[in-house]
């Protein structure tokens, strides 16, 4: 059961276009964290977001935790050919068997 | 500061034989935790152990196993092994373990293919 999903799978955009990420759940997450990964590389942490509603910026990209803290969004403003790769949304979860759950995953190709 | 590092980072195996790998955690981490990214189903996690203890489990059968050390370093062992098991095996370590949301740190992965 596929618990964290995540909208669109691809996307490929033009250097400059703005764009979001959708990470959406029934469940709830204690925190939730976002990864990049670059092919032959493993994922790297970008931000983690705890409280419902938390708006956290990294340069171009903002990272918004649901006031239910069920969903998140990552936007990106003015992409850049750099900001290629897959990205990963991660909902902690403090009870039950798994620690975190995995998003689907956002490939995302940004054209110079 | 060293980063998670995962040995060996390219594996051939054949059917029916078995595999161990091994990650060594960022210093001072005392979690670590195992993960099966594969196109088709993504990442999926397999187990994680803290201060050598198993603390969670991933629905994998019982051909995938694992163990950590006093050192934190970790090993994953897969037993009879499945053209399916064919993936990249990610370890990640934190701080502390599951219930502390503390943020994990990936490895770049050992790339398992079976034969």
């Amino acid at each position: 059961t596929q618990l964290l999903e995540q909208s669109p799978q691809f996307l490929s955009i033009q250097e400059g276009e703005n764009l979001t990420v959708y990470c959406n759940s029934s469940s709830v997450f204690s925190s939730l964290q976002w990864y990049r990964q670059e092919p032959g590389e493993g994922p790297v942490l970008l931000v983690t977001v705890v409280t419902g509603g938390e708006v956290k910026k990294l340069k171009r990209l903002t990272f918004q935790f649901g006031d239910a803290r069920k969903d998140s969004s990552l936007h990106i403003t003015a992409a850049q050919p750099g900001d290629t790769g897959l990205y990963l949304c991660a909902g902690a979860r403090t009870s039950g068997t798994y620690k975190y759950i995995f998003g689907t995953g956002t490939r995302l190709k940004v054209l110079a | 500061k060293a980063g998670v590092t995962q040995t060996p980072r390219y594996l051939i195996k054949t059917r029916g034989q078995q595999v161990t790998l091994s990650c060594s955690p960022i210093s001072g981490h005392r979690s670590v935790s195992w993960y099966q990214q594969t196109p088709g189903q993504g990442l999926q996690f397999l187990f994680e152990y803290f201060s050598e203890t198993q603390r969670n489990k991933g629905n994998f059968p019982g051909r995938f196993s694992g163990r950590q050390f006093s050192n934190s370093r970790s090993e994953m062992n897969v037993s009879t092994l499945e053209l399916g098991d064919s993936a990249l095996y990610l370890c990640a370590s934190s701080l502390g373990w599951g219930g502390s949301n503390q943020p994990q740190h990936f490895g770049d992965g050992t790339r398992l293919s079976i034969l």
